[in-house]
């Protein structure tokens, strides 16, 4: 089973500041890696697909990158509406796995 | 919209089982690779199961394997997910997701409770 490990599991952040939020994969991944938003009470929201592609009205300030086994998600400039968790995941083995999660919270 | 809807959960027994329904609606189900995710209450997303556009390649979770099926009704439209020998741990929401390059949409999720 490949484990994503998220880190920080909490980031404390201000609104207008930038964030770098990274996922480490136990195992190769190669490109298929995808990042997740999630709000409270809310579905999960495909945000990042095979590493660095934008999902459909996910707004520029968002972007991913890595390779391998090492990948970040960064989102510049924070709005209000982006404080939320955030999951990555693997579907290149089975079982698919997402990691545990980063918390990013307002500071 | 593209959208799934979930529907079934509910409060079971230990040892019982549910069924849980997903309709997909402005696509064709049987195009695309489906798959259920569940939470736990306050906890993170776990993966559950698979089904491929062929219907033939179906995937689970160690922690489900033996006691859950997904399948799905090209003629409805929608997907399902047995579950039997419910536990405790079974307790979360599930999600029933269609995958692309990611998983996309989700459904709003049905909760399944597991309790005596």
């Amino acid at each position: 089973e490949i484990v994503l490990t998220q880190s920080p599991a909490t980031l404390s952040l201000s609104p207008g500041e930038r964030a770098a939020l990274s996922c480490r994969a136990s195992q190769s991944v190669s490109s298929y890696l995808a990042w997740y938003q999630q709000k409270p009470g809310q579905a999960p929201r495909l945000l990042i697909y095979d590493v660095s592609n934008r999902a459909t009205g996910i707004p520029a300030r968002f972007s991913g990158s890595g390779s391998g086994t090492d990948f970040t998600l960064t989102i510049d400039s924070l709005e209000a509406e982006d404080f939320a968790v955030y999951y990555c995941h693997q579907r290149i083995n089975w079982p698919l796995t997402f990691g545990q999660g980063t918390r990013l919270e307002v500071k | 919209d593209v959208q799934l809807v979930e529907s079934g959960g509910g409060l079971v027994q230990p040892g019982g089982s549910l069924r849980l329904s997903c309709a997909a609606f402005e696509f064709t189900l049987n195009t695309y690779n489906m798959n259920w995710v569940r939470q736990a209450p306050g906890k993170g997303l776990e993966w559950v199961s698979y089904i491929g556009r062929s219907g033939d390649d179906q995937r689970y979770a160690d922690s489900v394997k033996g006691r859950f099926t997904i399948s799905r009704d090209t003629a409805k439209n929608s997907l399902y997910l047995q579950m039997n020998s419910l536990r405790d741990e079974d307790t979360a929401v599930y999600y029933c997701v269609r995958e692309a390059a990611g998983f996309d949409p989700w459904g709003q999720g049905t909760l399944v409770t597991v309790s005596s």
